[in-house]
C-alpha cells in the first residue's frame, strides 16, 4: 500500500464551480500535512500547511480528518487559473515526507 | 525569497555516462534533498542530507549517490547512466528541525538517458 494516495482525477469543472477532493495517508503517527501546486513542467510549491482543525486561505479549504487518515481540499468558486495538479504531502516524526502522486484539476472557461 | 537553482534544466546523455545534477540554495538550510518524479508514481525520494557531509539514503538510492561538500550545495551522481533514470529530478531544501517548514524546490532537470 502506498504511503499516501490520491484520486488522479481529472476532475474537470467549469469556472465558478466547487471542487474538492481527498487524500488518504497510511500512517497513522504523520505528524504534518501539506497541499502542494504544481503546475506543468514546473516545481511543486507550497499551497498551504493543513491544521488540525481546519485551516482558510481565501477560495481554498483544507481539512485534516485523523481518525479516517485523510486531508481534504476545497477550491471554491474556480478559476482558470486554478487549473493545475494539487499534490498532498505527508510528514511522519522524521526528515521524510510522503507525497501522493498529484490530482489534476481542470478549469474551463 | 528562498532560491534553489539546478544547474540544467534539460540533459540528455547516454547510457553509461556518468552524470552530475547540481544543486545550490542560497537560505542557509541545513537539510536538502533530491526527489524524481515519474507520472503515476508522484515524488520519490532518493537521498537527502541535513547537514555537511551527511546523507541519508532515502527510497530509491540504488544507481545514485550524492555529495554534500558546503552547506549550499547538493550534488546527486548517477555513476553510469540507464535508461530507467529518464525521468525528472527536483532538487529541495528546508530548515532544520522536524516541524512543519515546507519545502523549497528548484525548477527540474529533465533528464533523459538513450
Amino acid at each position: 500500500r502506498k504511503e499516501v494516495e490520491q484520486d488522479p482525477g481529472p476532475f474537470n469543472v467549469p469556472e465558478g464551480a466547487t471542487v474538492a477532493f481527498n487524500c488518504t495517508y497510511s500512517n497513522s503517527a504523520s505528524q504534518s500535512f501539506f497541499w502542494y501546486r504544481q503546475d506543468c513542467r514546473k516545481e511543486p510549491k507550497l499551497l498551504m500547511s493543513v491544521y488540525s482543525s481546519g485551516n482558510e486561505d481565501g477560495r481554498f479549504t483544507a481539512q485534516l480528518n485523523r481518525a479516517s487518515q485523510y486531508i481534504s481540499l476545497l477550491i471554491r468558486d474556480s478559476k482558470l487559473s486554478d487549473s493545475a495538479t494539487y499534490l498532498c504531502v505527508v510528514k511522519g516524526n522524521d526528515y521524510k515526507l510522503s507525497f501522493g502522486a498529484g490530482t489534476t484539476v481542470t478549469v474551463r472557461a | 525569497d528562498v532560491k534553489v537553482t539546478q544547474s540544467s534544466r534539460y540533459l540528455v546523455k547516454r547510457t553509461g555516462e556518468k552524470v552530475f545534477l547540481e544543486c545550490v540554495q542560497d537560505m542557509d538550510h541545513e537539510n536538502m534533498f533530491w526527489y524524481r518524479q515519474d507520472p503515476g508514481l508522484g515524488l520519490r525520494l532518493i537521498y537527502f542530507s541535513y547537514d555537511v557531509k551527511m546523507k541519508e539514503k532515502g527510497d530509491i538510492p540504488e544507481g545514485y549517490s550524492v555529495s554534500r561538500e558546503k552547506k549550499e550545495r547538493f550534488s546527486l551522481i548517477l555513476e553510469s547512466a540507464s535508461t530507467n533514470q529518464t525521468s525528472m529530478y527536483l532538487c529541495a531544501s528546508k530548515p532544520s528541525g522536524t516541524g512543519g517548514s515546507p519545502l523549497h524546490f528548484g525548477n527540474g532537470t529533465r533528464l533523459t538517458v538513450t
